[in-house]
């Protein structure tokens, strides 16, 4: 059983371009999560994904999106990037919604926005 | 604003000692609590977990001891050895959500020295 899977490892972006960080959840999981994570700072929930719809959200503005595939992967995009979004940007799948669901992390994405 | 308030930010022990982490939360709605641990370049590793109604809570040289009435939370790690080295959070989650969102601390970067 493979644990949760993210890519790119490390990224460098430019203000204003876009990115996509991509994640293949644990198998048997049907739930994303993203989080962003500072430098120094916990990680802070971006939003979460169940059965390929968006089924809630953190204090992130719009230009923070997502999907999720038939297969229970995941895209995260960011557009219009900021010097603030560089972060370790982290995925977490489960096997269920809310209480039914602990949250297992992948290795994360690392992006620096210069 | 914080929900999850963790300290120490940094703490520094001797191989053999005990590493205390505090952690304190004012929603009354948590009902679930768990402790994640961190290596640099990894993503968050659940270490373990309590809910308040039990005390304390221990697996292996891990222990959490919850006060419910102080809405407060803590991890020992007995017997600390190099290899705790890391970075811990505490979290905490919402009781009945179904987004399952976590709440993290700021994190506590532990260094055991041999």
């Amino acid at each position: 059983e493979t644990g949760v899977t993210q890519s790119p490892t490390h990224l460098i972006k430019t203000r204003g371009q876009q990115v996509t960080l991509r994640c293949s959840s644990q198998s048997g999981h049907n739930t994303v999560s993203w989080y962003q994570q500072a430098l120094g700072q916990g990680p802070q929930f971006i939003f979460q994904y169940y059965r390929e719809e968006e089924n809630g959200r953190g204090n992130f503005p719009p230009r923070f999106s997502g999907l999720q595939f038939p297969n229970y992967s995941s895209e995260l995009n960011v557009n219009a990037l900021e010097l603030d979004d560089s972060a370790l940007y982290l995925c977490a799948s489960s096997p269920g919604q809310g209480e039914r669901g602990t949250q297992y992390f992948g290795p994360g994405t690392r992006l620096l926005v210069l | 604003q914080q929900q999850v308030k963790q300290s120490p930010q940094s703490l520094i022990v001797q191989k053999g000692g005990i590493s205390i982490i505090n952690c304190a939360y004012e929603n009354t709605a948590f009902d679930y609590f768990p402790w994640y641990q961190q290596f640099p370049g990894k993503g968050p590793a659940l270490l373990i977990a309590i809910r308040p109604d039990v005390s304390e809570k221990k697996e292996g040289r891990f222990t959490i001891s919850f006060n419910k009435s102080a809405k407060q939370f803590s991890l020992h790690i007995m017997d600390s050895q190099p290899g705790d080295s890391a970075t811990y959070f505490c979290a905490a989650r919402v009781r009945g959500s179904t987004l399952g969102r976590l709440y993290f601390g700021r994190g506590t970067q532990l260094t055991v020295w041999p």
